[in-house]
């Protein structure tokens, strides 16, 4: 498809089990952020990758939560041992880069989110 | 510390009328500032971003404004229409949300 896929879209989980979510980016973007909405709140920031790489893992709430990308494409968001706390939409963007030069407007894209239950 | 606040959770509108969403921000670091839109069980879509270099972007129906100065942006919306109803966040530098206000469009 043309744009971010994430799977699953929905997931209910027992505490202290591990979960997987997946996205999959715009091709091309070489630019994947990966934040939640917990109900009622706004976007918080978890993890911004270049590429491969993640400069900035400073949104991770725990070292439960870790994410992974391959290929400069696919991400995985991993949160191992989940507490109720967890429960949330998790949504992934992309963008062709970061930052406004080159004509950029900055935009992301996102996709419409795997929401995880933690029971 | 939330480094961008949007202090108003929800705004209601006439339609026709101009709709004002307002943002403010801590750090005057961030050099660019982006509006999104976001209809409920979907991802949020990009609006419209505005540079720290500029004081105003303007895009159709939509202008966002900057003033450093007083660390503070704006989204307005002219004319409101029902469909523009949805939940607005400001964000800055991509990687900074405000948690958002909820515009209602009256028909």
């Amino acid at each position: 498809g043309a744009g971010v896929s994430q799977s699953p879209s929905n997931k209910v989980t027992e505490k202290g089990k591990d979960v997987e979510l997946r996205c999959d980016p715009i091709s091309g973007h070489t630019a994947l952020y990966w934040y939640r909405q917990s109900l009622g709140q706004g976007l918080e920031f978890l993890i911004y990758f270049q590429g491969n790489s993640a400069p900035d893992k400073s949104g991770l709430p725990s070292d439960r939560f870790s994410a992974e990308r391959t290929g400069g494409s696919v991400s995985t968001l991993t949160i191992q041992r989940t507490q109720q706390e967890d429960s949330a939409v998790y949504l992934c963007a992309s963008s062709e880069r970061a930052g406004l030069a080159g004509g950029n407007t900055g935009e992301l894209f996102f996709g419409e989110g795997s929401r995880l239950t933690v029971l | 510390d939330q480094q961008v606040k949007q202090n108003s959770p929800s705004l209601s509108v006439q339609e026709g009328r101009i709709s004002i969403l307002n943002c403010d921000y801590t750090n005057s670091m961030f050099d660019y500032f982006l509006w999104y839109k976001k209809y409920p069980a979907e991802g949020p879509t990009f609006l419209i971003s505005i540079s720290s270099i500029k004081d105003k972007n303007e895009d159709g129906r939509f202008t966002v404004f900057l003033n450093k100065s007083a660390k503070h942006l704006s989204l307005h919306i002219v004319p409101s229409q029902p469909g523009d109803s949805a939940v607005y966040f400001c964000a800055a530098n991509k990687l900074v949300f405000g948690a958002g206000t909820i515009l209602r469009v009256k028909s």
